[in-house]
C-alpha cells in the first residue's frame, strides 16, 4: 500500500491565482482530513469528510474548498490565493472516528507571492 | 472546547539521557489522547494512544506516556534518548465533532546533543 499520496510536493503561486492540492488514499478509510501547518502552530484543521459526498468545516475553512466523490481522494481547493495561505498543507486519513490512527501524507509546501 | 498544551518550545538532551515531554490537555469528557513524531519534511508518525484502561501506554521506538486524570497529563518519555529521535513531537486529543476530529498542540521540537 502507498498510504496517504500527496501532490505536487512544493508549488509557488502567485496572489489571486488558484489551483488544487491532490490527496489519495488507499486503504479504503472512510475518515479524510486537511491541515495546515504554520512554524511554532501546530496543525489547524482547514476541512474534513467522514465519507463519500460528505464534508465538514474544521477550524480555519476560510479560502478553502473540498469535495469528496470518491472514498479515495479528497482534493483541497484554493480559489483565490493570498499570502496567508502559505503553509504546508497535509492530507490525512483515518478508517473510523475515535481511536482511530490517523495516517499522514507528506505534505505539499505551498508558497503564496 | 477541547484544548492540548505543550509547554516547552525547544528540549534538547545529550545522547543516551532520560527524556520528557509535557503535554496538558482540556477536554469535559474522557479524552482519546495520542502522541505523534515528525521528522524533517516528513508527516506526522503515530507514537502511541491512550483510551481507557492501564494509564501508562507502551507506544514505538521505545517511547512511553503516562496519562494522569488528575492533573490532565499525558507526558511522553523515553529512558535513553539516540541521536535520530531529533525531531517534533506532537500531542493531540480527540473528542470534538462526535470523536471525529483531533486538535493537537503546537509542538516540542526535541534537539539531540552528542
Amino acid at each position: 500500500n502507498a498510504g496517504v499520496t500527496q501532490t505536487p510536493k512544493f508549488r509557488i503561486l502567485k496572489i489571486g491565482q488558484s489551483m488544487t492540492l491532490q490527496c489519495t488514499q488507499d486503504m479504503n478509510h472512510n475518515y479524510m482530513y486537511w491541515y495546515r501547518q504554520d512554524p511554532g502552530m501546530g496543525l489547524k484543521l482547514i476541512y474534513y469528510s467522514v465519507g463519500a459526498g460528505i464534508t465538514d468545516k474544521g477550524e480555519v475553512p476560510n479560502g478553502y474548498n473540498v469535495s469528496r466523490s470518491t472514498t479515495e481522494d479528497f482534493p483541497l481547493r484554493l480559489e483565490l490565493a493570498a499570502p496567508s495561505q502559505t503553509s504546508v498543507y497535509f492530507c490525512a486519513s483515518s478508517r473510523d472516528r475515535g481511536r482511530n490512527e490517523q495516517y499522514f501524507g507528506p505534505g505539499t509546501r505551498l508558497t503564496v507571492t | 472546547a477541547q484544548s492540548v498544551t505543550q509547554p516547552d518550545i525547544h528540549i534538547t538532551v545529550s545522547e543516551g539521557a532520560s527524556l520528557e515531554l509535557r503535554c496538558n490537555y482540556s477536554y469535559g469528557a474522557t479524552p482519546y489522547l495520542f502522541w505523534y513524531v515528525q521528522s524533517p519534511g516528513q508527516g506526522l508518525q503515530l507514537l502511541l494512544k491512550y483510551f481507557s484502561g492501564d494509564t501508562l501506554v507502551q507506544g514505538i521506538k521505545g517511547f512511553e506516556a503516562e496519562f494522569k486524570r488528575s492533573q490532565s497529563s499525558f507526558n511522553l518519555r523515553k529512558p535513553s534518548v539516540h541521536w535520530s529521535d531529533a525531531a517534533e513531537y506532537f500531542c493531540a486529543v480527540g473528542g470534538g465533532r462526535g470523536y471525529s476530529t483531533l486538535t493537537f498542540g503546537k509542538g516540542t521540537m526535541l534537539l539531540v546533543s552528542p
